[in-house]
């Protein structure tokens, strides 16, 4: 039982616009969500947060949303940058332990 | 460099050899963890342990044994190996997780097991 989906396995989007990543939850006692950044041959960085209690949280170019009552966070990236081509994944928290979605590879075309 | 170090980077097994992953992170964190990832496939969680304590066995088979001496050190002992176990095997580590609470985990770079 796949409790973080990222429905879409790659995207692909040009250099300068805007890059949205989504990601689904099924389970409630999640209350903390974040995503991760992963290059090749390298762990997963985290590159940002949010809390239940909130429905948005920004840093530089990436703002995270959440929609609790779907279930439902999106990353965006404004403007995408060439930099930025890695697998995200998304990963939620229920205070015991992260569980991770199945990335989405991001392709920023220059 | 996220300071959380796994050993070795590669590894090759044959399936009736006995080895061991090495994690260590000296960041004061309290909370450890093992994931798998495979092709194509969400990271898996394996283990998790707080304070030493196993809190978490996501329904891994016996040949994976996890040992967590003290807080800085996790292993990942491996025995009698099957092809399909052939993944990246990450470490990661956090302050210990709570209800809302608003922490990271820093990954290992991985260590790539080939069973042959």
């Amino acid at each position: 039982d796949q409790q973080v989906k990222q429905n879409s396995p790659s995207l692909s989007v040009q250099e300068g616009r805007i890059s949205i990543l989504n990601c689904d939850y099924t389970n409630s006692m999640f209350d903390y969500f974040l995503w991760y950044k992963k290059y090749p041959a390298e762990g997963p960085t985290f590159l940002i947060s949010i809390s239940s209690i909130k429905d948005k949280n920004e840093d530089g170019r990436f703002t995270v949303f959440l929609n609790k009552s779907a279930k439902h966070l999106s990353l965006h990236i404004v403007p995408s940058q060439p930099g930025d081509s890695a697998v995200y994944f998304c990963a939620a928290s229920d205070g015991n332990k992260l569980v991770f979605g199945a990335g989405t590879i991001l392709r920023v075309k220059s | 460099e996220t300071g959380v170090t796994q050993t070795p980077r590669h590894l090759v097994m044959g399936m009736t050899n006995k080895k061991s992953l090495k994690c260590e992170q000296h960041l004061g964190h309290n909370a450890m963890y093992w994931y798998k990832q495979s092709a194509k496939k969400p990271l898996e969680l394996m283990f998790v342990y707080n304070f030493k304590e196993q809190t978490e066995n996501n329904s891994v088979p016996s040949r994976f044994s996890p040992e967590c001496p003290n807080s800085s050190h996790l292993f990942l002992h491996l025995h009698t190996l099957q092809p399909e176990d052939s993944a990246l095997y990450l470490c990661a580590s956090a302050t210990r997780l709570t209800r809302g609470g608003n922490t990271e985990a820093f990954f290992g770079q991985g260590t790539r097991l080939t069973v042959v």
